[in-house]
């Protein structure tokens, strides 16, 4: 079946290390993203990418990093620069972007960060 | 700046009660894009509407339908006879007529639980 699968689905991390979360998706999509979430919040925009080999900052960009090597995968680093990284992580793809269906994002089930 | 408000935090209701969940966006925009996602508690959001600022339609899916109102900025939600498995955290989400996904707007969500 198509779509979005993130790992881990939980992780731990003590302060001060780097952590990466997969993403990996089969819909063929250019387009990816990250999104942060927290209690009784909306979803914030970290990191997206239209192409592969590309990738701009989204709202909260600061603390984390990316990479677009392969059209599939958009693996995203919570860095120990990061302050606040305990959060529910979610990737998600599209089509293109420009094209009358943006807005349809495939959501991932999530993965959550607990910083001991 | 564009901005959804979903005032209803968390909704409770009986099993086939009718219930509405309230969306309340802001753009200066003229054309623009109004979604909804639901977040069952697995955690993926899960795409259910998309309308653009020229159709004021309103549109019925089997037990849910969303009223469009652009005179009161309104793109409220509603679910006829409610069930267990509607239990979920639903978005709003606003994007404006530049850019793609990356511009999605989530409200912070309505937890709607559902009881038997």
């Amino acid at each position: 079946d198509g779509g979005i699968t993130q790992s881990p689905k939980y992780l731990f991390r003590k302060e001060g290390q780097n952590v990466t979360l997969s993403c990996e998706q089969n819909l063929n999509h250019d387009a990816m993203y990250w999104y942060r979430q927290d209690p009784g919040q909306g979803l914030r925009l970290i990191y997206y990418s239209q192409i592969v080999n590309d990738f701009q900052k989204g709202d909260i960009a600061e603390g984390y990093s990316v990479s677009r090597e392969k059209k599939e995968s958009f693996p995203l680093t919570v860095t120990s620069a990061q302050k606040n990284p305990t959060a529910f992580y979610l990737c998600a793809s599209s089509r293109p972007s420009g094209g009358v269906l943006d807005g349809e994002l495939f959501f991932g089930e999530g993965s959550r960060l607990t910083v001991l | 700046a564009q901005k959804v408000t979903q005032a209803q935090t968390e909704i409770s209701v009986v099993e086939k009660e009718d219930v509405t969940l309230d969306c309340v966006y802001e753009t200066r925009d003229t054309t623009y894009y109004l979604f909804w996602y639901k977040q069952p508690p697995s955690g993926e959001l899960v795409f259910l509407i998309r309308r653009n600022s020229f159709d004021e339609q309103n549109e019925i899916s089997g037990r849910y339908s969303w009223n469009f109102q652009k005179s009161t900025s309104s793109f409220n939600f509603t679910i006829t006879a409610s069930q267990v498995v509607d239990s979920a955290v639903y978005f709003c989400a606003l994007r404006g007529a530049q850019g793609g996904s990356e511009k999605l707007v989530f409200g912070k969500g309505t937890k709607l639980t559902v009881n038997p």
